[in-house]
């Protein structure tokens, strides 16, 4: 159980294009969505908080309109990259908190995203 | 805050033998640890999990460790396998704040 699904695994894009990922969680509900990213070597850092049916809270240094969050129902949460850049070449990782069960928290196996 | 780092800390440990891989964390006031298991290319993979109120937890072949004194958090792999070859990350969280995740231990496993 507490599965966590992100799609796609991999994508690159074109610099200035837009790129949605998705993550999906498959057999619970999910109050609150967790937006990471990770950078080769090093740790998770936390992007930003996403809250069904509310706004996202953003971390500090995080652009929120370069990197949206639409979290519409309790079972998906979408982050869309706008006009990527190549720094913004990442490993982003999303993970779930069950409505339910709190704990521990669950993550999805990451999208690799390359802007070229 | 992000930890910046040309390097993770690697561990490297003979096939069969025990494993300990630290973490200082950084809130007195965190309640509950996890410990994850990041393999290559791939999302945190969730060990072992403690709360402030208990100092040990075992599971199977795995033991996390307490120190709130020392803000110390501690993973103990019993009988290590090539398949534990991973990046482990220790994550602290306070009460409903997000998780804050460790810089990362790489570990090796030599057959």
């Amino acid at each position: 159980g507490a599965v966590v699904s992100q799609h796609p695994s991999w994508v690159i894009c074109k610099s200035g294009t837009s790129v949605k990922i998705e993550c999906r969680s498959l057999d619970f509900q999910a109050t609150t969505m967790f937006w990471y990213r990770q950078f080769p070597k090093q740790s998770l850092m936390l992007m930003a908080t996403s809250n069904e049916g509310s706004k996202a809270t953003y971390e500090q240094g995080v652009e929120k309109d370069k990197f949206l969050i639409n979290h519409a129902s309790l079972t998906l949460s979408t982050l869309t990259v706008t006009s990527a850049h190549p720094e913004d070449s990442s490993f982003y990782i999303c993970s779930a908190v069950s409505r339910l069960s709190p704990s521990p928290l669950h993550f999805g196996n990451g999208t690799r995203l390359t802007v070229t | 805050g992000e930890s910046v780092g040309l390097h993770l800390p690697t561990l490297s440990v003979q096939e069969g033998d025990n494993s300990i891989i630290n973490c200082a964390y950084s809130n007195s006031a965190s309640d509950y640890f996890i410990w994850y298991k990041q393999e290559s290319g791939k999302g945190p993979q969730f060990i072992i999990d403690i709360r402030s109120n208990m100092d040990k937890r075992q599971g199977q072949r795995v033991t996390v460790l307490l120190n709130k004194t020392v803000k110390h958090l501690s993973l103990q792999i019993a009988a290590t396998q090539p398949g534990d070859s991973a990046v482990y990350f220790c994550a602290e969280k306070q009460g409903n704040t997000p998780l804050v995740f460790g810089k990362g231990t790489r570990l090796s496993v030599i057959a």
